[in-house]
């Protein structure tokens, strides 16, 4: 069965620095793996998407994320982050055969931004 | 604009009611899913739908009815037999594969909150 890990339940970065979360899944074929960021009371807005080619994938909002085979893992970064990047971020992991089967959601990371 | 639709936004209900949530696409998709949401527990599956008339029990279906009637709507309904119902609800639709647009839509969600 498929199942996402993301380690860090709340994080604090102060406003302009790096940010890195973490996100490691487990899947046996070859995963579709995504990034969804939550502002609060709201739906989920995607923020990039790895299906194959180049492990490096950019996103919107100035994200990007890295996929590492060897790991099992697609952690999200941006180099410096905004006011506005507080909210919740959930990484999920589908197949293949997106759109006939249900995608598998981590239980997110909160990201706090201090001035 | 295409989009998902969840109404309404904030919903009260009373202990041992049934309470039906909302939930329009008019991105012709074929598959629409209900998720439930609370806090530290990311998102879990309630229901999904692959075809009009048809639908699979998700992770948590226990206390959930749903229906599938039209393409267009999914709605779902909170039963008396769900033993703890306040929670933030999403509904997603997802496009069928082969479409070239590969992720999921998510509506603005519905927070249930039972007294």
């Amino acid at each position: 069965a498929q199942s996402v890990t993301q380690p860090d339940i709340h994080i604090t970065v102060s406003e302009g620095a790096s940010l890195e979360l973490r996100c490691n899944y487990s899947y046996g074929a070859t995963p579709y793996l995504f990034w969804y960021v939550q502002s609060p009371g709201q739906g989920l807005q995607l923020l990039l998407k790895y299906f194959s080619g180049d492990t490096l994938v950019q996103g919107i909002k100035g994200f990007e994320a890295e996929f590492k085979r060897s790991q099992s893992s697609f952690n999200l970064r941006k180099p410096s982050v905004h006011w506005s990047d507080a909210a919740e971020y959930f990484c999920a992991v589908g197949s293949s055969n997106f759109g006939n089967e249900k995608l598998t959601f981590g239980t997110g990371t909160r990201l706090t931004i201090i001035p | 604009d295409g989009g998902i639709t969840q109404s309404p936004k904030y919903l009260f209900r009373k202990e041992g009611q049934n309470v039906t949530l909302s939930c329009e696409q008019n991105l012709n998709h074929d598959a629409m899913y209900w998720y439930r949401q609370d806090p530290g527990q990311g998102l879990r599956l309630i229901y999904y739908s692959q075809i009009v008339n048809d639908f699979q029990k998700g992770d948590i279906a226990e206390g959930y009815s749903v229906s599938r009637e039209k393409k267009e709507s999914f709605p779902l309904t909170v039963t008396s037999a769900q033993k703890n119902p306040t929670a933030f609800y999403l509904c997603a639709s997802y496009p069928p594969a082969g479409t070239g647009v590969s992720r999921a839509f998510f509506g603005q969600g519905t927070r249930l909150t039972v007294v």
